[in-house]
């Protein structure tokens, strides 16, 4: 499964606009991006995927370029409960059973 | 509809215990997965199942880790017996399997946080 680079942190203040952007330079022709949140005590939240172009739903909105060698997630109007771990992932998931694979993911800290 | 439930919340055990993990999935799920976060580290695959099924046990870390899912609906993670290596956080998830068109989404669970002592 092709690896993916994010920043392990990011800051913001209530009400921003926030992207985290998500390099995957070995993505696969049949691997989607997919974005995980976390919040502390919890198990990781299904946020949002996509394949190519732009994915928006009500939580947030992915966008992703021609080359699909990075991904951004664009969280709008962020507030203080967006504060948790963000992961990106990549990987075959029009197939079930594909093991999702974590790496450090961006901790997002929202103040006000 | 109901999520993908843990128990328990926690778990204390003293080294060389034995600990039963159990994961309900979400109702119709045929695929279930568990996986871990140990202290500091990143959250890692542990095994697959399709129904009753194992399809991957790959990151299974060694033979004191037993899981199965009789029936194809709840399973159990058994640790026997524990090391103190193996604290940490147990997560459960489940899919359904939907056509080949369509995306596998996995639905976590809150997790179980086992502390062998």
């Amino acid at each position: 499964l092709a690896k993916t680079t994010q920043p392990i942190s990011m800051d913001s203040y209530e009400g921003q606009e926030v992207n985290i952007t998500c390099s995957h330079n070995n993505i696969a022709t049949n691997d989607y991006i997919t974005w995980y949140q976390q919040f502390p005590s919890q198990g990781p939240r299904f946020i949002i995927q996509g394949y190519k172009t732009k994915v928006t739903n009500e939580v947030a909105s992915l966008f992703i370029p021609a080359d699909r060698k990075s991904s951004t997630l664009s969280l709008p109007r962020v507030s203080l409960s967006d504060t948790a771990v963000y992961y990106c992932l990549v990987g075959p998931f029009n197939q079930a059973g594909t093991a999702l694979i974590f790496g450090k993911g961006t901790t997002l800290s929202v103040s006000s | 509809e109901a999520g993908v439930t843990q128990f328990p919340s926690h778990s204390v055990i003293e080294k060389g215990q034995t600990v039963t993990l159990r994961c309900d999935p979400i109702s119709g799920h045929d695929n279930l997965y568990w996986y871990r976060r140990v202290m500091g580290k990143e959250i890692k695959f542990l095994l697959h199942f399709v129904k009753e099924s194992k399809q991957d046990e790959s990151g299974m870390p060694n033979n004191r880790f037993l899981a199965e899912r009789t029936g194809g609906t709840y399973s159990t993670l058994k640790v026997q017996p524990a090391e103190l290596e193996d604290s940490g956080v147990y997560f459960c998830a489940s899919s359904q399997d939907e056509a080949e068109t369509s995306t596998d989404t996995q639905y976590f669970g809150p997790g179980t946080r086992l502390t062998v002592l």
